[in-house]
């Protein structure tokens, strides 16, 4: 099994619906983060968590919110969806005991705002 | 101007072939710095760390030049299966030590 699961793994919404992704993970890390990718832009950090009390906003948190409901479990909110967050999201860890550095992506989520 | 620059290519090479990417970095607090593969809609996973003494992993080779703050990877023979885009990650670790990523270096191997 994945150690980092997002679901779903794809979806396709409409324009102001509200939409949520999920990522789980068994690697007990501590340490978790919310990517999007756009062709050409690279990785965008949208939200970061590095405890289940501690959120922080990444690079571009506009129009996104998350949850930590535990260790294992980070969830990423678009209230209102809307066309420019069509995109590829993806969830990734690291481990704060091992530096922090490496981390481990879930396999995607494929969104499709209409 | 973004913090992690790298030419996104595409490098077309044939098999067998040497091929290196560079990627600079603005800042020079920077303390870590990595190498991922991405194959085509797919995740990102660790290809190799780089540090100040370079490291070499059979037909890859990261070297890291802190004085003019860039790292550099190196695939010797290419193969089919190296096709992919090549992603440079920096940490910065004065605060929040969060990875920076490059947009990626696109890699096509052809027969």
């Amino acid at each position: 099994d994945a150690d980092v699961t997002q679901t779903p793994r794809n979806r396709i919404t409409k324009t102001g619906k509200r939409i949520m992704l999920e990522c789980s993970q068994t690697k007990g890390h501590d340490r978790m983060y919310w990517y999007r990718q756009d062709p050409g832009l690279g990785l965008r950090l949208i939200y970061y968590s590095f405890d289940v009390k501690d959120i922080n906003k990444g690079e571009i948190s506009d129009g996104y919110s998350v949850s930590r409901q535990a260790q294992a479990k980070f969830s990423l909110s678009l209230e209102s969806a809307i066309p420019n967050q069509t995109a590829l999201y993806f969830c990734a860890t690291s481990d704060t005991l091992a530096g922090g550095d490496e981390q481990f992506f879930g396999p995607g989520t494929r969104l499709t705002v209409l | 101007r973004k913090e992690v620059e790298q030419d996104p290519g595409p490098f077309n090479v044939p098999e067998g072939a040497t091929v290196a990417f560079n990627c600079t970095y603005s800042n020079s607090a920077s303390q870590s710095f990595f190498w991922y593969r991405q194959d085509c809609r797919k995740e990102p996973k660790l290809l190799m760390s780089v540090y100040s003494s370079g490291n070499e992993d059979g037909r890859f080779t990261a070297q890291l030049n802190r004085a003019s703050q860039y790292i550099s990877l190196l695939i010797r023979d290419s193969k089919l299966s190296d096709s992919a885009t090549y992603l440079c990650v920096v940490n910065y670790r004065g605060g929040s030590y969060i990875p920076t990523f490059g947009r990626g270096t696109s890699l096509i191997v052809h027969p």
